[in-house]
């Protein structure tokens, strides 16, 4: 099993300034990552797939980067609505996806 | 504009059942992958089944093989989980999603979940 594992486990950043959020992967899983946004009792949200390209509707202040093994999240000016637990997904042994611990993002 | 929603859980005993439903619209259910993940308490997400496209491929978790088995109703465009045996390490929220398409890609959409207890 392809093991995720995100860091920070909380991240609390101002309104404004940018979040980074990290995903390791245990071993390569090339660009088959995705990232996505949930918010207490409502659906997550997929912002990001392919480790870098997002999904429709999703704001440009949200970019991925990263292959392999290493992967990034970046939120620039941080809007209110951002505040959110964030999961990496790991598709690369699809059917058999694997998530990361998820990072939650607090207001500073 | 694609919605999921899932209804059936509850508090149930060790060792009995619980049928999940997943209402979903929007969208043809024989043109994409469904999926249930689950929610473990304070743990992360785990993958737990998945019904093709064309509903002739079925995969399970190792965790549930066995005990829990995934259907659809094209008709009525339902998704189900059926949990056999159920263990208070089942416990969790269960999400149906669907997959952006099948094969090797993510989920584009999610349902709110639903609660399911298992304890004596």
């Amino acid at each position: 099993e392809i093991v995720m594992t995100q860091s920070p486990a909380t991240l609390s950043v101002s309104p404004g300034e940018t979040a980074t959020l990290s995903c390791r992967a245990s071993q390569s899983v090339n660009s088959y990552l995705a990232w996505y946004q949930h918010k207490p009792g409502q659906a997550p949200r997929l912002l990001i797939y392919g480790a870098s390209t997002r999904a429709t509707d999703i704001p440009a202040r949200f970019s991925g980067t990263g292959s392999g093994t290493d992967f990034t999240l970046s939120i620039g000016s941080l809007q209110p609505e951002d505040f959110a637990v964030y999961y990496c997904q790991q598709y690369h042994s699809w059917p058999r996806y694997t998530f990361g611990q998820g990072t939650r993002l607090d207001i500073k | 504009q694609v919605q999921l929603m899932e209804s059936g859980g509850g508090v149930v005993q060790p060792g009995r059942s619980l049928r999940l439903s997943c209402a979903a619209s929007g969208f043809d259910l024989r043109s994409f992958g469904l999926y249930w993940v689950r929610q473990l308490p304070d743990k992360g997400l785990e993958w737990v089944a998945v019904i093709s496209y064309n509903g002739n491929d079925k995969y399970y978790a190792d965790s549930v093989k066995g005990r829990f088995t995934i259907s659809r109703d094209t008709s009525n465009n339902t998704l189900f989980l059926q949990m056999n045996s159920l263990r208070p390490e089942d416990t969790a929220v269960y999400y149906c999603a669907k997959d952006l398409r099948w094969g090797p890609y993510p989920f584009d959409s999610w349902g709110q979940g639903t609660l399911v207890t298992v304890s004596s």
